[in-house]
């Protein structure tokens, strides 16, 4: 139980372009999703937290208007890089936290969405 | 301030050779400490979640315990399938749920 799965897994786009990632809590409700990227050989940095039918809270540094959330359902959380530049290149990760199916207070992961900007 | 730490940074087992991983925190006010699995490449597959001191959790060769100021990852008999970084997150918040992550553990067991 509590699956979450991401899609893409990988995408490729030039630079200026728009990217959306898409994240689903499969077999759980997610009141809360989390999304997180990683660079090579770091730890998760958390970008936004999200609850659903709420407007995302960010982290500190992290772009609002760059790094779109939305969180439409309890299943669904999608998370948008417009303009997306080299810099933007990463691997990206959502999280699910929710009462039903998995525990309330463990964030289960996405296999993630690796992003490369040319 | 808020931080976790895990030691050693990256560790090299013979299969068979048990040992341990460290994750020191400090956080006022503990709220629950997770141990995750990540391979390269993919997302932080959970293991483990430790509540209180004296707490322990136990899955196949994984034993995570749990102190005032440290939690241990113990793993006996390592299979090299075991290689992977293994990450340390604390809950400090119970109304976000945000969790701080430690840098991780890559263990490495060869045959």
């Amino acid at each position: 139980g509590a699956v979450v799965s991401q899609h893409p897994s990988w995408v490729i786009c030039k630079s200026g372009t728009s990217v959306k990632i898409e994240c689903r809590s499969l077999d759980f409700q997610a009141t809360t999703m989390f999304w997180y990227r990683q660079f090579p050989k770091q730890s998760l940095m958390l970008m936004a937290t999200s609850n659903e039918g709420s407007k995302a809270t960010y982290e500190q540094g992290v772009e609002k208007d760059k790094f779109l959330i939305n969180h439409a359902s309890l299943t669904l959380s999608t998370l948008t890089v417009t303009s997306a530049h080299p810099e933007d290149s990463s691997f990206y990760i959502c999280s699910g936290a929710g009462t039903s199916g998995g525990r309330g207070d463990t964030q289960y992961f996405g296999p993630g969405t690796r992003l490369t900007v040319l | 301030e808020d931080q976790v730490t895990q030691s050693p940074e990256a560790l090299r087992l013979q299969e068979g050779e048990s040992s341990s991983l460290n994750c020191s925190y400090t956080v006022s006010g503990l709220r629950g400490l997770f141990w995750y699995r990540q391979d390269p490449g993919k997302g932080p597959e959970f293991l483990f979640t430790l509540y209180s001191a004296g707490e322990e959790k136990e899955k196949e060769r994984l034993k995570a315990t749990l102190t005032k100021k440290e939690s241990f990852l113990h793993i006996t008999a390592p299979k090299p399938e075991d290689s992977a970084t293994y990450l340390c997150a604390v809950r400090y918040s119970s109304n976000t749920g945000k969790l701080i992550f430690g840098q991780g553990t890559t263990l490495q067991v060869k045959p």
